[in-house]
């Protein structure tokens, strides 16, 4: 079956313990990204990349990074997390740079630091 | 600035009965268009696209929206809801200046009353 997989779905955390939110494609899709999603902000682009090595920031990038070695992996790193960045988090894919196919999306983590 | 607006928060409608979800974009080139729904404790999944041609375009589930250039819309419509069209809405732009990126409004959730 064709899917965004991330991991963990729930996540509850400390203030500035580092951790990792893994996302996982089985499409060979180039593009992925990743969002957050606050009650009344919708969803904004934390970062995206185009391909293998070939990473930017989207719309709030601040405390994230991310990394590209793979096709199908894009995890997304929480380095030292704050209560501001708790919060629904989706990772999407596509392929190529066309908006032919829309996104498919993962079903999401929700991320809890207290 | 590009933008996506969709103007109602909240809408609750009957069983049975017609649904219409606006949304109003701004964008200065011909947009890619599209409309996302998530069920609860879902990621999202993409309901339907607009990129030319005929501006009724039909989506699964029984939905349709229609592009209106004049009036800067791409509102989603349904002749009769089911009690599982229950969900949160959310409109989308994809935009291709200087690189491939969505913008999406800030969803409107909609209640099914039995």
């Amino acid at each position: 079956e064709a899917q965004v997989t991330q991991n963990p779905r729930y996540l509850i955390t400390v203030t500035g313990k580092k951790l990792t939110v893994t996302c996982s494609q089985n499409m060979n899709h180039e593009y992925m990204s990743w969002y957050r999603q606050d009650p009344g902000l919708g969803l904004r682009q934390i970062y995206y990349s185009m391909n293998v090595e070939v990473t930017d920031k989207g719309d709030v990038p601040e405390g994230y990074k991310v990394s590209r070695k793979e096709k199908r992996n894009f995890p997304l790193i929480l380095e030292s997390p704050s209560p501001n960045q708790t919060s629904l988090y989706f990772c999407a894919s596509m392929p190529g740079t066309t908006f032919n196919y829309g996104y498919t999306f993962g079903s999401g983590t929700r991320l809890t630091v207290v | 600035a590009q933008s996506v607006t969709q103007p109602d928060i909240h809408i609750t409608v009957s069983e049975g009965a017609s649904l219409e979800l606006r949304c109003n974009y701004s964008y200065g080139a011909t947009p890619y268009l599209f409309w996302y729904v998530q069920s609860p404790g879902q990621g999202l999944q993409l309901l339907l696209k607009y990129f030319s041609g005929d501006t009724l375009v039909q989506g699964i589930k029984g939905f349709e929206a229609e592009f209106k250039r004049s009036q800067s819309s791409f509102n989603l419509r349904k002749p009769s809801v089911h009690w599982s069209d229950a969900a949160e809405y959310f409109c989308a732009v994809g935009t291709t200046s200087g690189t491939y990126k969505y913008i999406f409004g800030t969803g409107t959730r909609l209640k099914v009353l039995a």
